[in-house]
């Protein structure tokens, strides 16, 4: 079975400060990941996945991810936080459903605060 | 349509009383999804839609819980006999499906259904 653990419901950074938003995974395979921006009253926005190749994803918005085969890790960074950067992010692992077609297991979300 | 669109966007029902929730997906996208985000929680997958045929149906809670797609294109889901842990953001998200199931998924803007 796979699972996302996103460590942390809550983070809280001043802006311009880096932005760390943890996700760690179990997957028997090797897993397509993803990472998701939800602001507030919208729905679910792809900020950037990992599939093979490069293990640096580069996202939308400044944000960038690193896939860690090693440590079963797909942290969420960006450098320096903006206000507009204040939403809800959600880690995502995609696998073949048990009767096909892909499906996709949320982790519980980490809610992100910028303070000015 | 520019995206993904749901109806209603907000819902307010009495316990044991029947609601139909509409999706409306991206013209052309083949797989449909559903999904639900209660308070504090993350997404929990209800059931995928290849074209008309739903391959996994294994999020579904209940059997009060049902969906259906016509023309492989809308989908409506129905809960009867509604109760109050029904209560949640229903999302609904669609993506172009092929081999590899990689595609990005779109997600409407949600139906936020209270039950009293």
């Amino acid at each position: 079975a796979q699972s996302v653990t996103q460590l942390g419901s809550h983070v809280s950074v001043s802006e311009g400060a880096l932005v760390l938003l943890r996700c760690n995974y179990s997957s028997s395979v090797p897993p397509y990941l993803f990472w998701y921006v939800q602001y507030p009253n919208q729905g679910l926005q792809l900020l950037l996945k990992y599939t093979t190749g490069a293990t640096l994803v580069k996202g939308i918005n400044g944000f960038e991810a690193e896939f860690k085969k090693s440590e079963t890790s797909f942290h969420l960074t960006k450098p320096s936080a903006h206000m507009s950067d204040a939403a809800e992010y959600f880690c995502a692992v995609r696998r073949v459903g048990d009767t096909g077609g892909f499906k996709t297991i949320f982790g519980a979300g980490t809610r992100l605060f910028v303070k000015a | 349509g520019a995206g993904v669109s749901q109806s209603p966007s907000n819902k307010v029902t009495e316990k044991g009383k029947d609601v139909e929730l509409r999706c409306d997906p991206i013209s052309g996208h083949t797989a449909l999804y559903w999904y639900r985000q209660s308070l504090g929680q993350g997404l929990e997958f209800l059931i995928y839609f290849q074209g008309n045929s739903a391959p996994d149906k294994s999020g579904l809670p209940s059997d009060r819980f049902s969906a259906e797609r016509t023309g492989g294109s809308v989908s409506t889901l129905t809960i009867q006999r509604t109760q109050q842990e029904d209560s949640a953001v229903y999302l609904c998200a669609s993506s172009l499906e092929g081999t590899g199931g990689l595609n990005e998924q779109f997600f409407g803007p949600g139906t936020r259904l209270t039950v009293l």
